[in-house]
């Protein structure tokens, strides 16, 4: 079935570092991949998406690439803010299975001043 | 509303008691899911609506566990005969429809706790 493996936390940067979460898929159609992100007290929140391979989803300084050829979707941030502290969770959605979303363990970050 | 209710916030029962956890979708969303998030594992997928139909139960841990909704709005999940292992963060989500790549708007979700 389809799954997502995303790297363990915590992560523990310090702030203007370079931020990278790893995150790979199985999933047997083309599914659509999502990060999510859930700050302190608050909901889950989508946080960029992309639909197909090579699509870059992006927001608030952001980025993720829809890998086809390695089944990846990695997100990165080049310079993190303590506002950035949250727990990440990649997804994905895939048709053959009504569009639910299936999501990684989630990653902890915690950005220090 | 503005966004997705879920109510209460916070519950606490004891075991062997059932619970029932409600879910307000956003209006005008067709789609409603409910996730569990306990510590270390992660968010699991329990059921999804379409409507006021249910095309996938498979997420659901055990016939303790259902689910409907009504008017194609409010939804309701019930935990019968709660055990300890029940207690987590239940989350509730919408969508505008049901399929890849809409966006889930998530409630702040129901924390179960089980005596």
């Amino acid at each position: 079935g389809n799954s997502v493996t995303q790297m363990e936390g915590p992560v523990t940067l310090s702030e203007e570092a370079f931020l990278t979460i790893n995150c790979t898929y199985t999933a047997t159609g083309y599914p659509s991949l999502f990060w999510y992100v859930q700050y302190p007290g608050e909901g889950l929140q989508l946080l960029l998406k992309a639909t197909k391979a090579d699509d870059k989803g992006s927001n608030k300084g952001f980025e993720a690439t829809y890998r086809k050829e390695t089944t990846s979707f990695h997100l990165e941030k080049g310079s993190v803010q303590v506002s950035d502290s949250a727990v990440y969770f990649c997804a994905l959605s895939d048709y053959n299975q009504g569009g639910k979303l299936i999501f990684g363990q989630g990653t902890e970050l915690s950005v220090k001043p | 509303g503005a966004g997705v209710s879920q109510s209460p916030s916070n519950k606490v029962t004891e075991k062997g008691k059932d619970v029932e956890l409600r879910c307000d979708p956003i209006s005008g969303h067709t789609a409603l899911y409910w996730y569990r998030q306990s510590l270390g594992q992660g968010l699991e997928f329990l059921i999804y609506f379409q409507g006021n139909s249910a095309p996938d139960k498979s997420g659901l841990p055990s016939d303790r566990f259902s689910a409907e909704r009504t008017g194609g709005s409010v939804s309701t999940l019930t935990i019968q005969r709660t055990q300890q292992e029940d207690s987590a963060v239940y989350l509730c989500a919408s969508s505008l429809a049901l399929r890849t790549g809409q966006k889930l708007f998530f409630g702040s979700g129901t924390q179960l706790s089980v005596l």
